[in-house]
C-alpha cells in the first residue's frame, strides 16, 4: 500500500542539523497543540505539546513555538538523527472533548 | 500495560462486505476515537465517544457505524465495505478524570484495510 508520507512536503535534513517544521492552524479559539511523529506502519506518537497561553516549550531535543498572531506553530528539531525520519503532523484543539483537527503533514527525512 | 490495541492489523474485503473492527485500551480513559488516514493526508474523525454507551458522529462518519458497550473498547463497523473506505484506520484513547494533563491522544498500531 501506499505510505501516508506521500505527496506530503518534504524537508531533507543532514545529519546532525537542526529541523524546523512549520504548521498553520485554522481557529484561533484554539487552545491547545500537540506534535505526533509517525513513522512508517506505526500509529502517532505523540512529541511535545503547547498550551494556549504559552509561546514556547521545549522538551528533550525539541522546542515547540506557538504564534498565536498569524496562527503559526512550529516544531524545532535539535541535532537531528536518521531516527528522526517520519511525517510529523501538527494538531489543535478546538472542539472540546479533546477532539484534534490535525494537518496533513510534513515528511522528514534525514540523510546521513 | 498495552496502551491502545487494535485487531486486526490487516484486512481485504470485497465490496459489500462487513466486518467489525476492535479497539481496546487497559488506561481508563474516558474518550476513544476512530480515525481514518489516507496517502497524503492527515487524520480524519470518523466517530468517537465520550463515555461508555455514548457515541458521536466526527468529520467522515458516512458508511461507518460504533458501539462503546464497556469503556474499555470502541468498536467500528462497516456495513457494507465499498472500495472508497480502503484506508488506514487507527483508534485513540485520551482523557483520565482527576489527571491535570489530560488533552493527549494516545494511538493504536493502526488496521490496514483494503477493498476490492
Amino acid at each position: 500500500g501506499e505510505s501516508v508520507g506521500l505527496h506530503l512536503p518534504t524537508l531533507s535534513v543532514q545529519e546532525g542539523d537542526n529541523s524546523i517544521i512549520n504548521c498553520a492552524y485554522s481557529n484561533s479559539a484554539s487552545d491547545y497543540f500537540i506534535w505526533y511523529k509517525q513513522e512508517s506502519g506505526k500509529g502517532p506518537q505523540f512529541i511535545i505539546d503547547i498550551r494556549s497561553n504559552m509561546d514556547k516549550r521545549q522538551g528533550q531535543r525539541v522546542t515547540v513555538l506557538l504564534n498565536k498572531t498569524v496562527k503559526h506553530l512550529s516544531l524545532q528539531i535539535a541535532a537531528t538523527q536518521p531516527g528522526d525520519s517520519a511525517v510529523y503532523f501538527c494538531a489543535e484543539n478546538y472542539y472540546g472533548n479533546n477532539r484534534l483537527a490535525f494537518g496533513k503533514g510534513n515528511q522528514v527525512v534525514v540523510i546521513p | 500495560n498495552a496502551g491502545v490495541t487494535q485487531t486486526p492489523k490487516f484486512r481485504v474485503l470485497k465490496t459489500g462486505q462487513s466486518m467489525t473492527l476492535l479497539c481496546a485500551q487497559d488506561m481508563n480513559h474516558e474518550y476513544m476515537y476512530w480515525y481514518r488516514q489516507d496517502p497524503g493526508m492527515g487524520l480524519r474523525l470518523i466517530h468517537y465517544s465520550v463515555g461508555e454507551g455514548t457515541t458521536a458522529k466526527g468529520e467522515v462518519p458516512d458508511g461507518y457505524n460504533v458501539s462503546r458497550l464497556k469503556k474499555q473498547n470502541f468498536l467500528l463497523g462497516l456495513e457494507s465495505a465499498a472500495p472508497s473506505q480502503t484506508s488506514v484506520y487507527f483508534c485513540a484513547s485520551s482523557y483520565s478524570k482527576g489527571l491535570a494533563k489530560n488533552n493527549e491522544q494516545f494511538f493504536g498500531p493502526g488496521t490496514r484495510l483494503t477493498v476490492l
